[in-house]
């Protein structure tokens, strides 16, 4: 299995600000996806981060409010653009092997 | 687009009763997995599914897959305080990517 590891934990951001949110893999994975949660609530994937080339992203969710990098097999970025109190909630990033999912704790983010 | 169900949303229960959990859906996924997942934490994978009537065994939890592949349930004997959690069924997709139910928020009474 493999480690995931998201930082920050959490964060509180004013409107209008961005934050970008960091996953370290211990290990290679092939894929590596960014979720959405609200708490209590069950995972919306946001986006496919894909090695060295743009992210493919879900219905409902685009790259210039979610940005996302992936420049080598084991790290990927999120970036929350010009926030807004809708955009709290927890981040997720997640990695997958041989079709099994792995998650870090997530980032909580609350905006104000 | 590919949805899946859980049901119930809620479920309380004393210590010792036995449970099951179902999720459904209209499409055919390559797998299904049940994840459980506690409080500031990310979901955990307990058994992945992949072939349509398959049924895997993890000490008391019993999960089985529908023979088309559409659904799946998670059946837990003698439920124990420590098996309290949110239990999420996810789909893999042919595209790779892993898309998640509703979740069975499950609450056991000591």
């Amino acid at each position: 299995s493999a480690v995931i590891s998201q930082k920050p934990s959490r964060d509180i951001c004013q409107r209008g600000t961005s934050l970008t949110i960091q996953c370290q893999v211990d290990s290679q994975v092939t894929m590596m996806f960014w979720y959405r949660q609200q708490p209590g609530q069950s995972l919306t994937l946001i986006a496919t981060a894909n090695q060295g080339s743009e992210a493919t992203y879900e219905s409902g969710f685009v790259i210039d409010k979610f940005p996302i990098s992936r420049p080598n097999l084991t790290f990927s970025t999120l970036t929350v653009s010009n926030m807004s109190p809708e955009d709290s909630s927890i981040y997720l990033c997640s990695g997958m092997n041989t079709g099994e999912l792995f998650f870090g704790e997530g980032s909580r983010l609350t905006v104000l | 687009t590919q949805l899946l169900e859980q049901s119930p949303q809620f479920l309380s229960i004393q210590e010792g009763e036995n449970l099951t959990v179902y999720c459904n859906s209209s499409s055919v996924f390559s797998s299904l997995q049940w994840y459980r997942q506690e409080p500031g934490e990310g979901p955990v994978l307990l058994v992945t599914v992949v072939t349509g009537g398959e049924v895997k065994k993890l000490k008391r939890l019993t999960f089985q897959f529908g023979d088309a592949r559409k659904d799946s349930s998670l059946h837990i004997t003698a439920a124990q305080p420590g098996d309290t959690g949110l239990y999420l069924c996810a789909g893999e997709t042919s595209y790779d990517k892993v898309i998640f139910g509703p979740g069975t928020s499950l609450s056991v009474i000591p």
